[in-house]
C-alpha cells in the first residue's frame, strides 16, 4: 500500500541519465523530507539522497536529488552497470503516521 | 564502524507472538530515531513504525496496519532496539529492516533484514 507513487522501471545505456520521479501528497512529500534508498534483493536498502537533497558521505556525485511541492526526482548520470537496482523514495506522512516509501524503481542498464 | 545486528525472526502461527532484537554499534545509538521497515515478498518497502529519542519523550507512532499489535521499544544503555509483534497475520509475513535516523545524516544504518513467516 506504497502512497508515493514511482515509475516502474527506467532504463539507459551505460555512462547516460537516469530519472526517477517520486509523486506524493501534502501530508508526506509536501511538508517532510525526501530521501532515496537504492536496494538490492537480500540486502540492506543503502541511502543516497537525504533531506530532498543531500549525500551521505561516500555516495558519488553522480546521484542526486531534487524536490518541488509533491514530488521528487532522483537522478542518476554516468550510468554503470553496478546502478542496476530497485530504488525507493521515502518520507514521513503525517496522516498515516509512519515512513511511507515508493512503489519502487528498477533501473536496467541496457 | 557502524553495525546493526537483527536477530528473532522465524515461523511462527497466525494469532502468536515473536519479538525482533537489534543490536546497534558504531554510533550515537541514544541520539537516534529508530525506525522498523519490512518488505514482503515481491513488494515495496512499509514502514512499521518509529521510536523517538529520549529528548522526545521516547515517542512511538505505528501504521494502522500494525497499530495496537506492534510495539516498538529501546534500551540506550545496551545499544537495543526492539519489536514486540503480537496477534501476528499471515500479511505479516516478511523482511523486518531494523534502521536508525540520525540528524544530519537520515536514515543511513540499516539493519540487514530478518525474516519473520506467519504460517499455520
Amino acid at each position: 500500500q506504497s502512497v508515493l507513487t514511482q515509475p516502474p522501471s527506467v532504463s539507459a545505456a551505460p555512462g547516460q541519465k537516469v530519472t526517477i520521479s517520486c509523486s506524493g501528497s501534502s501530508s508526506n512529500i509536501g511538508v517532510h523530507w525526501v530521501s532515496w534508498y537504492q536496494h538490492l534483493p537480500g540486502t540492506a536498502p543503502k541511502l543516497l539522497i537525504y533531506e530532498d537533497d543531500n549525500r551521505p558521505s561516500g555516495i558519488p556525485d553522480r546521484f542526486s536529488g531534487s524536490k518541488s511541492g509533491t514530488s521528487a526526482t532522483l537522478g542518476i548520470t554516468g550510468l554503470q552497470t553496478g546502478d542496476e537496482a530497485d530504488y525507493y523514495c521515502g518520507a514521513w506522512d503525517n496522516s498515516l503516521t509512519a515512513e511511507v516509501f515508493g512503489t519502487g524503481t528498477k533501473v536496467t542498464v541496457l | 564502524e557502524v553495525n546493526l545486528v537483527e536477530s528473532g525472526g522465524g515461523l511462527v502461527q497466525p494469532g502468536g507472538s515473536l519479538k525482533l532484537s537489534c543490536a546497534a554499534s558504531g554510533f550515537s545509538f541514544s541520539g537516534a530515531d529508530i525506525h522498523w521497515v519490512r518488505q514482503a515478498s515481491g513488494k515495496g518497502l512499509e514502514g512499521v513504525g518509529r521510536m523517538t529519542t529520549k529528548s522526545s519523550n521516547y515517542a512511538t507512532e505505528y501504521p494502522a496496519s500494525v497499530k495496537g499489535r506492534f510495539t516498538i521499544s529501546r534500551d540506550d544503555s545496551k545499544n537495543m532496539a526492539y519489536l514486540q509483534m503480537n496477534s501476528l497475520k499471515t500479511e505479516d509475513t516478511a523482511v523486518y529492516y531494523c534502521s536508525f535516523y540520525r540528524p544530519a545524516h537520515g536514515m543511513d544504518v540499516w539493519g540487514q533484514g530478518t525474516t519473520v513467516t506467519v504460517s499455520s
